[in-house]
């Protein structure tokens, strides 16, 4: 079983270009989410969907955008890339949203 | 405001005990998590807590109470591979995780 997985796995972007960091899970999960992690941080919260075609805002949402075509996809856009975004970004998933949230292995993001 | 707070970090000894705490401030309570993150990798599933109490899981175990606003994660018989971070969780009144920074466990033989 596959679980989540992120692409791509690391990735160096100048500012200003626009990135897709996609998350795909298979464990059939309603609600999804996007966490970035910075040294000395706890884990914030960019967006969320508690089931396919809804989407909501979490505590750090500007200059990202995310979309809930189906079950299974989950992916974060970057529309132009600051400095600021260079972070790991983490893709997870719970079966409802207060259930247990599992972690797909992160995307490691450098914006120069 | 919303806040968790936890030790930056840890030391302990092969073999032994430790107990990692965590306090907590936020906006409702639907629950507390712990979770272990390797260096470089995913977070991973320890623990849940909702009631006051103590929960085992074999060499690890979690306790909250809810009117401190408090909790800690025992982690018995130290293994080299428990050398991680620890990061506790809270989920809040909107059913979202606010989470602390973690606490960083240094193992020595």
């Amino acid at each position: 079983t596959a679980g989540i997985t992120q692409a791509p796995t690391s990735q160096i972007l100048a500012a200003g270009r626009s990135m897709t960091l996609r998350c795909t899970q298979d464990m059939r999960h309603n609600a999804m989410y996007w966490y970035r992690q910075d040294l000395g941080l706890g884990l914030r919260l960019i967006h969320y969907s508690n089931t396919a075609g809804t989407t909501g805002k979490g505590e750090v949402p500007d200059g990202y955008s995310v979309s809930r075509a189906n079950t299974d996809d989950f992916p974060l856009t970057l529309a132009s890339a600051v400095p600021s975004q260079t972070s790991v970004y983490f893709c997870a998933s719970s079966r409802g949203e207060a259930d247990t949230q599992y972690f797909g292995p992160g995307t490691r993001l450098t914006v120069l | 405001g919303q806040n968790i707070d936890q030790p930056t970090e840890m030391t302990a000894t092969e073999g032994a005990i430790v107990q990692i705490n965590c306090t907590y401030q936020t906006s409702g309570f639907n629950g507390l998590f712990w979770y272990q993150q390797h260096a470089g990798e995913a977070p991973t599933f320890l623990s849940y807590n909702v009631l006051d109490g103590l929960e085992e899981k074999g060499r690890f175990s979690s306790f909250l109470s809810r009117s401190k606003g408090y909790s800690y994660l025992l982690l018995k018989e130290l293994q080299m591979k428990d050398s991680a971070s620890y990061l506790c969780a809270v989920r809040d009144s909107n059913y979202q995780l606010i989470w602390g920074a973690g606490t960083k466990l240094i193992i020595k033989p």
